[in-house]
């Protein structure tokens, strides 16, 4: 069916340490893969993208693999502040461009 | 501010009235998206268009949604006869032309509740 699930709902995360937030798709034939980062009562905020063709791309702090052969996405993040405490969705992008969210995972930072 | 734009933020009606909700896009952005968010999950997609055109619509989106956008610049999602199902954040969303690779930007989202 249509749908992108998560691995973890909640995760917390001492300050300072990586994170690493999961995800696994089910289209087979997507190619193309974002990560959002949602705040309480706010909308989606994109965070990196990743296409079929690559298997890691690397932004500002954060990284995302990609295997495709288990259809898995995951997304680190080094140095976790708190300022990344919020739910983090993975998005699948499928080829007639629609995109299926899965449920998120929230991340928790402890101080 | 040159995001997506959603009007209005937050809306409160009456179960049975019907509201309607505003997209304006990123300029020169061919596709626009409407999702629905409930607290706790994943955005669900609703409807989209590629300029004036609706491509898909999501069998959750019942007889009494409807969507437009008439010039292929903002769009419109009206609710009719509002349930208290309804109650939700209509998140738009927007995208340049078709094809893999091209980022997809949300808006901050329209809260609806219906009392």
């Amino acid at each position: 069916g249509e749908s992108v699930g998560l691995h973890l709902p909640t995760l917390s995360v001492q300050e300072g340490d990586n994170s690493i937030i999961n995800c696994a798709y089910s289209n087979s034939a997507s190619d193309y893969f974002i990560w959002y980062k949602q705040e309480s009562g706010k909308g989606p905020q994109f965070i990196i993208d990743i296409r079929s063709n690559m298997d890691k791309r690397q932004g500002q702090r954060v990284t995302v693999l990609l295997n495709k052969t288990v259809k898995h996405l995951s997304l680190q993040i080094a140095a976790t502040q708190p300022g990344d405490s919020a739910v983090y969705f993975c998005a699948e992008i499928y080829p007639n461009d629609k995109i299926i969210f899965g449920k998120g995972t929230r991340l928790h930072i402890l101080p | 501010d040159t995001g997506v734009s959603q009007d209005p933020r937050h809306k409160i009606t009456k179960r049975g009235q019907n509201v309607t909700f505003r997209c304006d896009p990123i300029s020169e952005h061919n596709r626009l998206y409407w999702y629905r968010q409930t607290l706790g999950q994943g955005p669900e997609f609703l409807t989209y268009f590629q300029n004036e055109a609706q491509l898909e619509k999501s069998r959750l989106l019942s007889d009494r949604f409807s969507a437009e956008r008439p010039k292929g610049s903002f769009s419109t999602l009206e609710i009719q006869r509002t349930e208290q199902g309804d109650s939700a954040m209509y998140l738009c969303a927007s995208s340049l032309s078709a094809g893999s690779g091209n980022t997809i930007y949300f808006g901050e989202g329209s809260w609806l509740t219906v009392v």
